[in-house]
């Protein structure tokens, strides 16, 4: 495909139960994040995966947020007993990182909305 | 810990005219700005960005200016346009093992026919 993809754009669920987000990245990108964006705010850093293994996930608000990368590709945020402050659009983003100490463009998927009723 | 503050939070220009949103960066360490444009219902993209060694940067009807001394740096978009109507981030990141990005609250702008 021609950028990140998301799915599903929109997820209703009921409070406690399980929900699961994936991300398709641009072929190629080795490094992909989970961003947490809410009403009227700037999307909040969750996790980062260079290949399979998560390199940060110092932006996961609590136990119940868990995401993998199992082949080094598509990602899937997992989100355990949700709660109506999870709501959110959870954005996917990825680049193909270089070197150290080079910025590398993070193209950004259009995101799941998440509403915890 | 890391923040950015941007504002105005919300800016309504005429078109033709010209529009500034301003950002102030608390980690010292941060060497490069994105700026990130969203329209409705999509993910953000990057518009503009610059380094920490560069003082200014400009492309075609957009600038950006940093004062690394300050912490602050801004975008300007010249000749505004109803198409330049999005929500706007500016953005700090370090770049060392790789690239966290903290993000602004947003400005939302609103360019008036």
């Amino acid at each position: 495909g021609a950028g990140v993809s998301q799915t599903p754009s929109n997820k209703v669920t009921e409070k406690g139960k399980y929900v699961e987000l994936r991300c398709d990245p641009i072929s190629g990108h080795t490094a992909l994040y989970w961003y947490r964006q809410s009403l009227g705010q700037g999307p909040e850093f969750l996790i980062y995966f260079q290949g399979t293994g998560a390199a940060d996930d110092s932006g996961l608000p609590n136990d119940r947020f868990f995401a993998v990368r199992p082949e080094g590709s598509v990602s899937t945020l997992k989100i355990q007993r949700t709660e109506r402050g999870d709501s959110a659009v959870y954005l996917c983003a990825s680049s193909f990182s270089l070197a150290a100490n080079s910025y590398n463009e993070q193209f950004f998927g259009p995101g799941t909305r998440l509403t915890v009723l | 810990g890391e923040n950015v503050e941007q504002h105005p939070s919300t800016l309504s220009v005429q078109e033709g005219d010209s529009a500034v949103i301003k950002c102030t960066y608390s980690d010292s360490a941060s060497n490069y700005f994105p700026w990130y444009k969203q329209e409705l219902g999509k993910g953000p993209q990057l518009i503009i960005d610059i380094r920490s060694n560069v003082g200014e940067k400009k492309d075609q009807r957009i600038a950006v200016t940093l004062n690394k001394t300050a912490k602050h740096f801004s975008l300007h978009i010249t000749e505004t346009q109803p198409e330049d109507s999005a929500v706007y981030f500016c953005a700090a990141s370090r770049t060392t093992s790789y690239d966290k990005v903290i993000f602004g609250p947003g400005t939302s702008l609103s360019v008036i026919p």
